[in-house]
């Protein structure tokens, strides 16, 4: 079985700050992590994955996550947020490249000017 | 192709009353997962195909929802009999080595 957990129902962070939002999971295997964003009434737009390697990933409009390992955390972050990175924010997990994903609750993201 | 595309946008539909949804994925992209998300929550997980064959379904894909897809391209959902709890948006996404990409879904409201 496995499972992700965000623990943040909502982050709240003013705009040119660093933004984290937290993502623990349990998975039997090696773990494969995504990151997506969601807008309103959209669907999910990826921003990263981990599959194997260096455990700091890069993504897409300057997001970054870290893989640790021993404290089965993927935690995403973003040096300087935005407001337009307002939206939210889910992590996934599967225990192969292909299979299901299970996802956590979401974390709301609110930037403030 | 430039994305999953999935049809119709919006379905307001009475209850009791049976409704079907399409997912075109990526032409390349053998794999295609059907979720559905309510407010508030994560998506879930309810089906999976590689190519034509329908590989895994999830208990909340109880009998009344049917998923096909013919010749392994499109998709269809249908659900039979709707019921207010089943008011949520269906995602398609698709895959073919590693990742996934997501459609824009289709939120359903049963009245």
């Amino acid at each position: 079985a496995q499972s992700v957990a965000q623990p943040e129902d909502q982050v709240n962070v003013a705009e040119g700050n660093p933004l984290t939002v937290k993502c623990t999971y349990s998975v039997s295997g090696n773990p494969y992590l995504f990151w997506y964003v969601q807008y309103p009434n959209r669907g999910l737009q990826f921003l990263l994955k981990y599959i194997t390697g260096d455990n700091l990933v890069k993504g897409s409009y300057g997001f970054e996550a870290e893989f640790n390992k021993s404290q089965t955390s993927f935690h995403l972050k973003k040096p300087s947020a935005l407001v337009s990175d307002s939206a939210l924010y889910f992590c996934a997990v599967s225990d192969n490249s292909w299979g299901k994903l299970q996802f956590g609750a979401g974390t709301q993201v609110v930037v403030t000017p | 192709d430039t994305g999953v595309s999935q049809d119709p946008r919006h379905k307001i539909t009475k209850r009791g009353q049976n409704v079907t949804f399409r997912c075109d994925p990526i032409s390349e992209h053998n794999r295609l997962y059907w979720y559905r998300q309510t407010l508030g929550q994560g998506p879930e997980f309810l089906t999976y195909f590689q190519n034509e064959a329908q590989l895994e379904k999830s208990r909340l894909l109880s009998d009344r929802f049917s998923a096909e897809r013919p010749k392994g391209s499109f998709s269809t959902l249908e659900i039979q009999r709707t019921e207010q709890g089943d008011s949520a948006m269906y995602l398609c996404a698709s895959s073919r080595t590693r990742g996934y990409t997501f459609g824009s879904g289709t939120r359903l409201t049963v009245v």
